[in-house]
């Protein structure tokens, strides 16, 4: 699996966008990029997964560049609810395969009233 | 739809005893369900992969006699930690992947404290 980095934490005021990059030089051309977020003492949850250029739910934006050696999530007008922490995976798409994911450190987010 | 449901949420115990931890798909069907661990202020671990009807495949370092699991049907994995001791006092997590979707599931997490 691709290996990630990204920054360890980031302090944001609320009502800004967010952007937290992580960076996956080691990118295999199967490999999709999922962002997950998680609160203290709970699981992870599922924000967004993306494989090239952009993709867009209701809750973020993920931008993807052509060599697919970095990811960008944006997270648009942030509340003191998103203040978590969110990690950045890389790894093959297999349907109902492995989903064998390795986490990296993440990024703490904390939003400032 | 696709909910993993952990049990109990959290649970204290004497050193010396046995804790199990039940993680279920509620309304989807799982093979494979994998169970996490993770530390204070840490990243989430993989400790073992769970397969229903055959036998659970352990990261290294991680004892398959002290962490028994239990896939006997394809909505219910068990995570059973066995002669607890302080330093297994953690927050252990599931997953399920759903087979028609490509992200992953996880349930609430289980907060384990051994006295």
């Amino acid at each position: 699996l691709a290996k990630t980095t990204q920054p360890i934490s980031m302090d944001s005021y609320e009502g800004q966008e967010v952007n937290i990059t992580c960076s996956h030089n080691n990118i295999a051309t199967n490999d999709y990029i999922t962002w997950y977020q998680q609160f203290p003492s709970q699981g992870p949850r599922f924000i967004i997964q993306g494989y090239k250029t952009k993709v867009t739910n209701e809750v973020a934006s993920l931008f993807i560049p052509a060599d697919r050696k970095s990811s960008t999530l944006s997270l648009p007008r942030v509340s003191l609810s998103d203040t978590a922490v969110y990690y950045c995976l890389v790894g093959p798409y297999s349907g109902a395969g492995s989903y064998q994911l390795t986490f990296g450190k993440g990024t703490k987010l904390s939003v400032i009233p | 739809g696709a909910v993993v449901s952990q049990h109990p949420s959290r649970v204290i115990c004497k050193s010396g005893t046995s804790v199990k931890i039940e993680c279920r798909s509620l309304d989807f069907q799982a093979t494979t369900m994998f169970w996490y661990r993770q530390f204070p202020k840490q990243s989430l671990m993989l400790m073992a992969t769970s397969n229903e009807g055959s036998k659970a495949t352990y990261e290294q370092g991680v004892e398959k006699d002290k962490f028994l699991i239990n896939h006997a049907s394809l909505t219910l994995s068990t995570l059973t930690v066995t002669s607890a001791h302080p330093e297994d006092s953690s927050f252990y997590i599931c997953s399920a992947p759903e087979a028609q979707r490509t992200e992953a599931f996880f349930g609430q997490g289980t907060r384990l404290t051994v006295v």
